[in-house]
């Protein structure tokens, strides 16, 4: 099993439309979450970090984090062309010193 | 824009050859990490140095070596490049292990072609 899993898509979702993210996670030591975004021929850019059960809302993005699930997801609402991206899901090993990446998934939205 | 900076932009070695690629991270974060991202996958870690000092390596050989300076700037070099070396390195600053807070900010990356 992978540190972090995603379902690489790609998604499909027309403008509007609520796009949803997964990802699982192995260690179950992890304690903080990260959701970045990544244009193709781009750097990754950090878009939302979570750290308790629950959800934490930003803007259009919303983060859920279940830890006894293991499994984060990521809610775009009202999807824009423009949020059309590769977006990775990352965990820190319980350590704190490295990163583990999904493979991304990759969203297009359809005007 | 995350303060993090990268040179160069793209890189063409032939096999065999050594590399030297730079960053420098945003003042105040004293640790760097350094990524591999072949197409198509997400960033595979490759070290972590806090404060000057290695903290922790993913699985890569030891021709991966890299090194951090006080001034925020860090060196990633690849000896003996291969074929498969070939991919976009990113590094990323962070405040360092133990924070609460311990977003990681990339950098806009290097794109290295091993021909």
């Amino acid at each position: 099993q992978k540190e972090v899993e995603q379902n690489s898509g790609p998604l499909s979702v027309p403008e509007g439309a609520i796009a949803s993210l997964n990802c699982t996670y192995s260690d179950r030591g992890s304690q903080s979450f990260f959701w970045y975004r990544q244009y193709s021929g781009k750097s990754p850019e950090l878009i939302m970090s979570i750290y308790s059960n629950g959800d934490k809302e930003d803007g259009r993005f919303t983060a859920q984090l279940n830890k006894a699930s293991q499994y984060v997801s990521l809610l775009i609402r009202d999807s824009q062309p423009s949020d059309s991206a590769t977006y990775l899901c990352a965990a820190p090993l319980n350590t704190g010193n490295q990163f583990y990446f999904g493979t991304g998934t990759s969203l297009t939205v359809i005007p | 824009e995350t303060g993090v900076t990268q040179s160069p932009t793209h890189l063409i070695k032939t096999r065999g050859q050594q590399v030297t690629l730079r960053c420098s991270s945003q003042s105040g974060h004293n640790t760097v990490s350094w990524y591999q991202q072949a197409l198509g996958q997400g960033p595979q870690f490759i070290f972590q140095y806090y404060r000057e000092e290695e903290n922790g390596r993913g699985n890569f050989p030891p021709r991966f070596s890299g090194l951090q300076f006080p001034n925020y700037s860090s060196e990633l070099n690849v000896n003996a490049l291969e074929l498969d070396d070939s991919a976009l390195y990113l590094c990323a600053s962070s405040l360092g292990p133990g924070q609460i807070r311990d977003e990681q900010f990339f950098g806009p990356g290097t794109r290295l072609t091993v021909l």
